[in-house]
């Protein structure tokens, strides 16, 4: 099984410009969510989704969109890109659960916003 | 609301030191899940341990251990006899019990990282 996979793994991106980051999960997961991470700041919730066409904001969602069309993809996107979106992006996945189930990561996306 | 702090921003140890990373978290929820996941330089996430706020016992795994106590709201990091390959950041994170629909969100601190040296 691949796990989370997650395209592309290196982005440089003008400020203005959109683009999506894509995520795909293999392990019938109905638990996906987008994180970003910061220097000091640890990891923060963008956005989740508990299934498919299900999806809600986390702790930091403004700049960002999500869809979730199947059980298997969670893109996310970055619909005018700014220099403060200049992070590592990681995308998750894990079995639905009242919380404590482990969290399967992407190898994460590094972003640049010029 | 929910928060976890390591207060260690950087640790820096020489080989075969024993080096203990410390968590504290905040929830109100009396029922919540504490995890350790490690990030080496190569940049994944790769998980540690999980435990549950009702299970207290300490665990130990190889050279890494875990204690976990609900009285200071902490669960420390312990990595004995560290080696090269400990050289990492170490996030510490907590997720809350609750309605399924509500899905498995992480809260994490601000990760400590961990310098071993030869």
């Amino acid at each position: 099984n691949a796990g989370v996979t997650q395209t592309p793994k290196f982005q440089v991106l003008k400020t203005g410009q959109s683009m999506t980051l894509q995520c795909a999960q293999d392990m019938n997961h109905e638990y996906m969510s987008w994180y970003r991470q910061d220097p000091g700041m640890g990891l923060r919730l963008i956005h989740y989704s508990v299934g498919a066409g299900i999806t809600d904001q986390g702790e930091v969602p403004n700049g960002y969109n999500v869809s979730r069309s199947t059980t298997e993809d969670f893109p996310l996107r970055l619909l005018s890109a700014a220099p403060s979106q200049t992070s590592v992006y990681f995308c998750a996945s894990s079995l639905q659960g009242s919380g404590g189930t482990e969290a399967f990561f992407g190898q994460g996306t590094r972003l640049t916003v010029v | 609301a929910q928060k976890v702090t390591q207060a260690q921003t950087e640790i820096s140890v020489v080989e075969k030191e024993d080096v203990t990373l410390d968590c504290v978290y905040e929830t109100r929820d009396t029922t919540y899940y504490l995890f350790w996941y490690k990030q080496p330089p190569s940049g994944e996430l790769v998980f540690l341990i999980r435990r549950n706020s009702f299970d207290e016992q300490n665990e130990i795994s190889g050279r890494y251990s875990w204690n976990f106590q609900k009285s200071t709201s902490s669960f420390n990091f312990t990595i004995t006899a560290s080696q090269v390959v400990d050289s990492a950041v170490y996030f510490c994170a907590l997720s809350e019990a609750h309605r399924t629909e509500y899905g498995n969100k992480l809260v994490f601190g601000a990760g400590t990282i961990l310098r071993v040296k030869s």
